[in-house]
């Protein structure tokens, strides 16, 4: 059983330049969901994908956008990157059963110069 | 006011010690994890509570649903526990399974 990987590890760009950003789901499970955790703080919910179609959204302006690919991997995209986009961006795999639990990546760190 | 509260912020213990990490938090959940941060960032789940108690070692989560308040319970600390430990709540109002995390907790442990 495979856990979550996501690429890459560490990320610098440039504000206006635009970034994805790669996540695999755990064996078995149809659901990711991104968050962004800025230095200090709890991670905050970006959106989710469920079969290939997002099915929640948080507080995040629409250039943050997302897929899901039948094999449930996902990619997280920023467009017209800020300074403020620098944070970890975490990504859990679950199954959308309430009763289930998540397993996270080890994230994405992206630091916007 | 955060939806998910922790305390304190900041902890930290000599080896051996009991350690007592607390969550309060503000809506109807469907459920609660207990996750650890290590300095690499990765999040490793420890626990996932709707009710009573679960223990994992020298780990132990209470939650009172009534209260709307969860514990961790390190006990016998060890260095090797210092880390970021965070609550999360999957409110009972969504039809997804969004996470509302608390800040969390800095634990550093001194041998």
């Amino acid at each position: 059983e495979t856990g979550v990987t996501q690429s890459p590890t560490h990320l610098i760009k440039t504000r206006g330049q635009q970034v994805t950003l790669r996540c695999s789901s755990q064996s078995g499970h149809n659901t990711v969901s991104w968050y962004q955790q800025a230095l200090g703080q709890g991670p905050q919910f970006i959106f989710q994908y469920y079969r290939e179609e997002e099915n929640g959204r948080g507080n995040f302006p629409p250039r943050f956008s997302g897929l899901q690919f039948p094999n449930y991997s996902s990619e997280l995209n920023v467009n017209a990157l800020e300074l403020d986009d620098s944070a970890l961006y975490l990504c859990a795999s679950s199954l959308p059963a309430q009763a289930n639990g998540y397993t996270f990546g080890s994230g994405t760190r992206l630091t916007v110069v | 006011k955060n939806e998910v509260e922790q305390s304190p912020q900041n902890l930290t213990a000599q080896e051996g010690e009991f350690i007592t990490i607390n969550c309060s938090y503000s809506v109807g959940i469907s459920a609660l994890h207990w996750l650890q941060q290590h300095p690499g960032g990765g999040i490793v789940s420890l626990f996932m509570l709707s009710s009573g108690k679960k223990k994992h070692g020298r780990l132990i989560a209470t939650i009172n649903i009534q209260e709307k308040h969860s514990s961790l319970h390190i006990t016998a600390s060890h260095p090797r526990d210092s880390a970021v430990y965070i609550c999360a709540v999957r409110s009972s109002g969504t039809s997804y399974g969004k996470l509302t995390f608390g800040q969390g907790t800095i634990l550093t442990v001194h041998p």
